[in-house]
C-alpha cells in the first residue's frame, strides 16, 4: 500500500539559513506525483511544489526546490534562505495514478519553526 | 474572487444527528474532494470525485456519504455522526484529476459530542 513518512515532527532553523524537510515514500506503481503543502498557524493549505514521477530535474519553486531522489523513494523540501513566515505545518503527499484512481496520501507533516 | 467555500466553518451536533457539510468552488473545477484532519495523523482522504460521474473511496470513507450532482458543489453527508468523527474537515478542487495544484477551503471544524 503506498505511505508517506514523515520523521521529523518538528524543526528549528535560524532565519536566513536554509532547512531540509524529509519525506520518504513507499509505492509500487511508476507513475506517481508528489507534492508538498504549507499549512500556517491560521489553518489554510497552501500548495508548494510539485514532482512528477518521470521528472528528470528536480522541481523548483522560488526559495522551495524538491530533492527527488526516486532510487531511495525520497522527496524532501529545501526551504532557502528562510524567512520568519515559513513558519507553519509542512506535509508531504503522494498521488497515485496508475490504476486510473486519483487518491492523495498524505504524510503526518513536520512543523518548522523559523527563529529570529 | 476564485474560491472553495465550506458551511458551516464551525459545528458542534450530537451523536447520531444528521448533518451536511458543504462545499462549492467557483472555478469549473472537474476534480473535488474532502479530508479530515486529526492531529498526529495529517490528512487523510475521505472521498473524492473526478468529476460529476465518478466518484470514488479514499482511505477513510467509512461513515460518510457525498453527493456530487452539480460540478460545483461537493457535500460531505454524516448520516450518524460518531464522536470518533470529531475532526477538521478540509475539502479541495482541482482543475482536472490531473492537476498539479489543488486548492483547499478553509476547513470545518466538528465536534461530535
Amino acid at each position: 500500500a503506498q505511505k508517506i513518512t514523515q520523521t521529523q515532527p518538528g524543526m528549528f532553523v535560524q532565519e536566513k539559513e536554509a532547512v531540509t524537510l524529509d519525506c520518504t515514500y513507499d509505492t509500487s506503481d511508476p507513475s506517481y506525483g508528489l507534492f508538498w503543502y504549507k499549512q500556517p498557524s491560521s489553518g489554510e493549505m497552501i500548495f508548494l511544489i510539485y514532482q512528477g514521477s518521470y521528472d528528470q530535474q528536480n522541481a523548483t519553486e522560488g526559495r522551495y526546490s524538491l530533492n527527488f531522489q526516486k532510487a531511495r523513494k525520497s522527496a524532501n523540501l529545501v526551504i532557502s534562505a528562510s524567512q520568519l513566515g515559513d513558519s507553519a505545518m509542512y506535509f508531504c503527499a503522494m498521488r497515485d495514478v496508475t490504476s486510473g484512481t486519483y487518491k492523495y496520501i498524505f504524510g503526518t507533516g513536520t512543523r518548522l519553526k523559523v527563529l529570529a | 474572487e476564485a474560491q472553495v467555500t465550506q458551511n458551516p466553518r464551525y459545528l458542534i451536533t450530537v451523536t447520531g444527528k444528521k448533518l451536511t457539510v458543504t462545499c462549492s468552488q467557483n472555478m469549473n473545477h472537474e476534480y473535488m474532494s474532502w479530508y479530515r484532519q486529526d492531529p498526529g495523523l495529517g490528512l487523510r482522504q475521505i472521498y473524492y470525485s473526478m468529476n460529476v460521474e465518478v466518484t470514488d473511496k479514499g482511505d477513510v470513507p467509512e461513515g460518510y456519504k457525498v453527493s456530487r450532482k452539480e460540478k460545483r458543489n461537493f457535500p460531505l453527508i454524516l448520516e450518524s455522526p460518531s464522536p470518533n468523527q470529531t475532526s477538521l474537515y478540509f475539502c479541495a478542487s482541482s482543475f482536472s484529476p490531473d492537476s498539479y495544484e489543488q486548492y483547499f477551503g478553509p476547513g470545518t471544524r466538528l465536534t461530535v459530542t
